[in-house]
């Protein structure tokens, strides 16, 4: 069945770093969406992209789909301590149904000042 | 704002024993969900339900799970007969038809 690799699985940062956690999925994707979960949480939508390439940017975050759709990015600049949780990707895979999301491990930022 | 609401927030349950959880989603969604997770891995999806049917299931949801909207509000999730590997906390999710989702802030099931 369809994967979604993410990586790396942990990073620390100091505050006014920046991060990237990367998504890779084995199917091409109709769409992929990104959620933070704060420690405790529940996953909280962040994003959307659906056009093979785009760009969208959300103050300091900036995300990315792949001109295959297959893969993502997202990027914080400047770190906050208000960044802390873990960033899951999730794709809706191009050939089923449309709606089952498949979620990466995460990626579970931590920042320190 | 609306939000996903889920009770309860925290069941125990004993092995072999019936649980339901009980999920509000946000009232002009389309689609409903139910996902799992356990502590410190992934999020897993279970099911997705759209125009009162199951759209989707995945591996996990096998025949001891089932999902019903019983009314025009709520979405449930029962499992028949629970097993300790049920231990996880479960979110319910809904959608809009752009399918980004929305989460309700959980439940967590203890089986003992």
């Amino acid at each position: 069945g369809q994967q979604v690799m993410q990586i790396p699985q942990y990073q620390h940062v100091q505050e006014g770093e920046d991060f990237t956690t990367y998504c890779n999925s084995s199917t091409t994707l109709s769409n992929i969406q990104w959620y933070k979960q704060r420690p405790g949480g529940h996953p909280v939508f962040l994003i959307q992209l659906v056009k093979s390439g785009e760009v969208k940017k959300q103050k300091r975050l900036t995300f990315q789909f792949g001109e295959a759709k297959k893969n993502s990015s997202l990027h914080i600049t400047a770190t906050q301590t208000t960044d802390v949780g873990t960033y899951f990707c999730a794709g809706l895979d191009k050939g089923q149904a449309g709606t089952a999301l498949i979620f990466g491990k995460g990626t579970t930022l931590s920042v320190s000042s | 704002e609306p939000e996903v609401t889920q009770t309860p927030s925290h069941q125990v349950t004993q092995m072999g024993q019936e649980v339901i959880l009980r999920c509000v989603p946000i009232s002009n969604h389309l689609y409903f969900y139910w996902y799992r997770q356990i502590l410190g891995q992934k999020v897993e999806f279970l099911v997705s339900f759209y125009n009162n049917e199951i759209s989707e299931k995945s591996e996990i949801f096998d025949d001891q799970f089932s999902v019903e909207r019983p009314d025009g509000s709520n979405f449930t999730l029962k499992i028949r007969s629970t097993k300790l590997e049920d231990s996880a906390m479960y979110f319910c999710a809904s959608s809009g038809q752009y399918f980004e989702q929305y989460f309700g802030p959980g439940t967590r099931l203890t089986v003992t």
